[in-house]
C-alpha cells in the first residue's frame, strides 16, 4: 500500500530551527508537496520539490531524497506564528496525491 | 487575491438528513476536489473532477456524490447523513487537468457534525 509517515507532535523553541521529516511509500513519484495549516484554517501551500535537494524560500526550506524516498522541511528562525500543522503529500504515478497525517509544531516562547 | 468558498463553516444535521456543501472558486481552474479530514488522519479524497459534468470517485466515495454542473462550482451531496460523516470537509482547486501537479488552493472547511 501507499504510506506516507510524520512525526504526530514537535516542540521547538521560538528563534530555533526545527527540522520536519517525512518518508514515503508510493506507487511511482511525480513530487512532493509540504502544505502549512494553522487551527480551523485551510491549508495552505509552502514548498514544491520533484528534484533531490534543498529548495530554500526566506525562512523555510524543504529537501527530497527520491532514492530514500525522504523529504524534510526545515524552519529557520521560528515565530509564535509558525505554531501550525505541516502536512506533506506525495503525487504518485498515477497523479493522485497521497497525504500524510500531518505533524503539529508547537512553538514555545 | 485567489478564492475558494465553502458555502457553510458549520453545519449541524440529523442522521437521515440530506446535506449539500457547496464550493465555488473564481480562478477559473479545470479540477477540483473534495476531501474530509479526521484527526490522527491524513486527507482523505472522497471525489475530483477535472471538467464540467466530469467526476471521478475518489479514496471514500461511499455515501456521497457530487455535482459539477458549472466550471466554478463543485458540490458534495450527503443523501442521507450518518454519525460517521462527522468530519471537517474541504474542497480545493488547481489547473491543468489529470496530470497537473500544481499546488492546490482550498477553501476554509466545513465543519459537519451528525448526531
Amino acid at each position: 500500500g501507499q504510506n506516507i509517515d510524520q512525526p504526530t507532535e514537535m516542540t521547538a523553541t521560538e528563534g530555533a530551527i526545527v527540522q520536519i521529516n517525512c518518508t514515503y511509500q508510493t506507487s511511482g513519484f511525480n513530487g512532493l508537496f509540504w502544505y502549512q495549516q494553522h487551527a480551523g484554517e485551510a491549508p495552505t501551500f509552502l514548498s514544491y520539490n520533484v528534484l533531490d535537494g534543498l529548495e530554500e524560500k526566506g525562512r523555510f526550506s524543504s529537501f527530497l531524497s527520491r532514492s530514500k524516498g525522504y523529504s524534510y522541511l526545515l524552519l529557520k528562525e521560528l515565530q509564535m506564528k509558525d505554531s501550525a500543522s505541516y502536512l506533506c503529500a506525495v503525487t504518485d504515478s498515477n497523479y493522485q496525491l497521497i497525504w500524510g497525517a500531518g505533524t503539529k509544531l508547537i512553538i514555545k516562547p | 487575491d485567489v478564492k475558494v468558498t465553502q458555502s457553510s463553516r458549520y453545519l449541524v444535521k440529523r442522521t437521515g438528513e440530506k446535506v449539500f456543501l457547496e464550493c465555488v472558486q473564481d480562478m477559473d481552474h479545470e479540477n477540483m476536489f473534495w476531501y474530509r479530514q479526521d484527526p490522527g488522519l491524513g486527507l482523505r479524497l472522497i471525489y475530483f473532477s477535472y471538467d464540467v459534468k466530469m467526476k471521478e470517485k475518489g479514496d471514500i466515495p461511499e455515501g456521497y456524490s457530487v455535482s459539477r454542473e458549472k466550471k466554478e462550482r463543485f458540490s458534495l451531496i450527503l443523501e442521507s447523513a450518518s454519525t460517521n460523516q462527522t468530519s471537517m470537509y474541504l474542497c480545493a482547486s488547481t489547473t491543468g487537468g489529470p496530470e497537473n501537479t500544481g499546488e492546490l488552493f482550498f477553501g476554509e472547511g466545513s465543519r459537519l457534525t451528525v448526531l
